[in-house]
């Protein structure tokens, strides 16, 4: 059965410091990764998709994640952080795989602070 | 394209009464799902469904949750009668078949007091 643990419950960061949100996977078979975010009283939006295409990822938003099959992990990134990544971030695998169809898991959620 | 709309995005009912939220999918979207995030916990899966059938509702916590499709379209997810550990954010998901991601919704917040 596929699972996801994100690593950190709370992360805070300085306005323009990087930013690193840790999940890891856990997947009988190659598994479709998603990270979305979620603004305080908005939905959830999907930040960057991996299908098994390039294991380096980009999103919106300046973010990136890197799909590493040997360390099942998939951790979120951004140079720089500003002011408006303040949210909670949910590292999330797909058990359809790349069909898309299937249900989602969701990880516990990592919520990030940034400090001016 | 219109997203996926949710009503109400918030409910505040007595314990042992009814509830029912609503799913207005994305159109051509045969696929729709219902996740549920309780205090403090992940969100989880309820069930899915492809047009109007239920392809998987292995995540329904128990009968007093009853969730219908009505044509294929629109989704409607009715509690009755609710518990207060029904209390959380209910979320609805669209999405096409194939490589196209999940659109949410932007939830239901669901408050039984």
């Amino acid at each position: 059965a596929q699972s996801v643990t994100q690593l950190d419950s709370h992360v805070s960061v300085s306005e323009g410091t990087p930013v690193l949100l840790r999940c890891n996977y856990s997947s009988s078979y190659s598994p479709s990764l998603f990270w979305y975010v979620q603004h305080p009283n908005k939905g959830l939006q999907l930040l960057l998709k991996y299908t098994s295409a390039a294991t380096l990822v980009k999103g919106i938003n300046g973010f990136e994640a890197e799909f590493k099959k040997s360390e099942t992990s998939f951790h979120l990134t951004k140079p720089s952080a500003h002011m408006s990544d303040a949210a909670e971030y949910f590292c999330v695998v797909s058990e359809g795989g790349s069909s898309n169809t299937g249900k989602l898991i969701f990880g516990q959620g990592t919520t990030l602070q940034v400090k001016p | 394209e219109a997203g996926v709309t949710q009503f109400p995005s918030h409910s505040v009912i007595e314990k042992g009464q009814t509830v029912t939220l609503r799913c207005d999918p994305i159109s051509g979207h045969d696929n729709l799902y219902w996740y549920r995030r309780v205090m403090g916990k992940e969100i989880k899966f309820l069930l899915h469904f492809v047009k109007e059938s239920k392809q998987d509702e292995s995540g329904m916590p128990n009968n007093r949750f009853l969730a219908e499709r009505t044509g294929g379209t629109y989704s409607t997810l009715k509690v009755q009668p609710a518990e207060l550990e029904d209390s959380g954010v209910y979320f609805c998901a669209s999405s096409r078949t194939g490589p196209y991601g999940y659109t949410f919704g932007s939830g239901t917040r669901l408050t039984v007091v």
